[in-house]
Order: structure tokens, then C-alpha cells, then sequence
């Protein structure tokens, strides 16, 4: 069956300029999640989705980053007055069912702000 | 506070030699699940095994074993004969309430 998709796959954009970033997780999976990857490093938690609600946002770094999910499927990552230091691989998993299922990750859309 | 530590930041070795990566958690909780992950150079994450708090057994997987030991925090991975195939970053990962990923080891397998 098909896997996590994200789009796009790469984005670049100018400092200060609002990006979205999308999810498309595996059919029936209830829990979504986003991190962010910088170079060398290990998944930072972003954002932690239990159908439609956000059961855990505490890895938003800032107000300027927001994400939504109204369906209980698609999610949207929005990063508003985007800053170089946002620049890095934004990954997207989904899990059957909370935390303590695997998680399959999408591809990734890698972001670069200039 | 939840930790996952690799210590091992990357780690050479030559084809058809055994390879172990450690990973060492740190949680107060009682019922975790500790999960190892592969990236390989294409960038997506590729879930390798779910162990949950309550099961010590070892496990073997074709060349691939993991060594649990709630004693000293530990849940280790061994690739056994190793291939250039193997070569990527492994990711240790815990969960509780939230899922907590190392900084991962880099394995390079050489021919």
C-alpha cells in the first residue's frame, strides 16, 4: 500500500516569506507526527497528532510555526516570517495508533530559506 | 526527563565484519517501547524493530540482533557479517508519552 507522502519535496524560500508544508499519511493510521532534521542529527519532535487535535505541540519551536490536521488525515505544517536558521528536512510519520507503535516516515520536504 | 544516548557518533568497519551500536535510554515511566531505525543515504527513515518495556527477550532477524537489558538501560543492535548494503545512520528511539530519537550512529561499511 502506499507509504507516507510529503510535498514538496524540496522548497526554497526567502527569508521573512510563509511556507507550507504537507503530509499525507497511511490510510487508517491515527497518529501523525512532525520533526525536524538538521544536518547530523537525530529527528528533533516538532508536533504530535491523535486524529484531528494536537495531543502534544511542545516542540514548536515558536509561535511562528503551526501545524493542522481538521480531517484526521492531511496535515499542514505553516511556518510564518520564515528565518534561515528554519532551513532543514522536515519530516512527517505516521503510526497506527499512538505512541507506542512504530512510525513511518515520508520522505521528508527539505527546506532551505535564503 | 527522557534521554536516548549513541555514543558512538560513526563507526567503520570492512565488509563480513560483526558490528554492535549501543544505545543507552534514560525514563522514569515503567512502560516505554525503545524502536531502532535505518537512514540510508536516500534520507527516509526505515523502522527496524518495537521492543516494549516488559519484553527482555533478544531478538534475531536474518543478520540483524538486539540485545535488551532493562538492568543497565541498554537496547543494542548487531549486525552480523556485515555488507556495504548496511551502510547508514541507525537511529535508537524511546517512547513514552512522546517519542525521543538519539543523535543517531553513522555505520560505514567498507568492501
Amino acid at each position: 500500500g502506499a507509504g507516507v507522502s510529503q510535498t514538496p519535496s524540496n522548497k526554497v524560500t526567502e527569508k521573512g516569506k510563509y511556507v507550507e508544508l504537507r503530509c499525507d499519511p497511511i490510510s487508517g493510521h491515527t497518529a501523525l507526527y512532525w520533526y525536524r532534521q538538521s544536518l547530523g542529527q537525530g529527528p528533533e519532535f516538532l508536533i504530535y497528532f491523535q486524529g484531528t487535535g494536537a495531543a502534544d505541540d511542545s516542540g514548536l519551536p515558536n509561535d511562528r510555526f503551526f501545524a493542522v490536521r481538521p480531517e484526521g488525515s492531511v496535515s499542514t505544517l505553516k511556518i510564518q516570517r520564515t528565518e534561515r536558521g528554519d532551513s532543514a528536512v522536515y519530516l512527517c510519520a505516521s503510526s497506527l495508533d499512538g505512541t507506542s507503535y512504530e512510525q513511518y516516515f515520508g520522505p521528508g520536504t527539505r527546506l532551505t530559506v535564503t | 526527563a527522557q534521554k536516548v544516548t549513541q555514543a558512538q557518533t560513526e563507526i567503520s568497519v570492512v565488509e563480513k565484519e560483526d558490528v554492535t551500536l549501543d544505545c543507552v535510554y534514560e525514563t522514569r515511566d515503567t512502560t516505554y517501547y525503545l524502536f531502532w531505525y535505518k537512514q540510508p543515504p536516500s534520507g527516509e527513515l526505515v523502522f527496524l524493530i518495537r521492543r516494549n518495556s516488559f519484553d527482555e527477550q533478544n531478538e534475531i532477524s536474518g543478520r540483524y540482533s538486539w540485545n535488551f537489558q532493562k538492568s543497565t538501560s541498554s537496547f543494542n543492535f548487531t549486525i552480523t557479517a556485515s555488507q556495504v548494503v548496511d551502510s547508514a545512520v541507525y537511529f535508537c528511539a524511546l517512547s513514552t508519552y512522546k517519542y525521543i530519537f538519539g543523535t543517531g550512529t553513522r555505520l560505514k561499511v567498507l568492501a
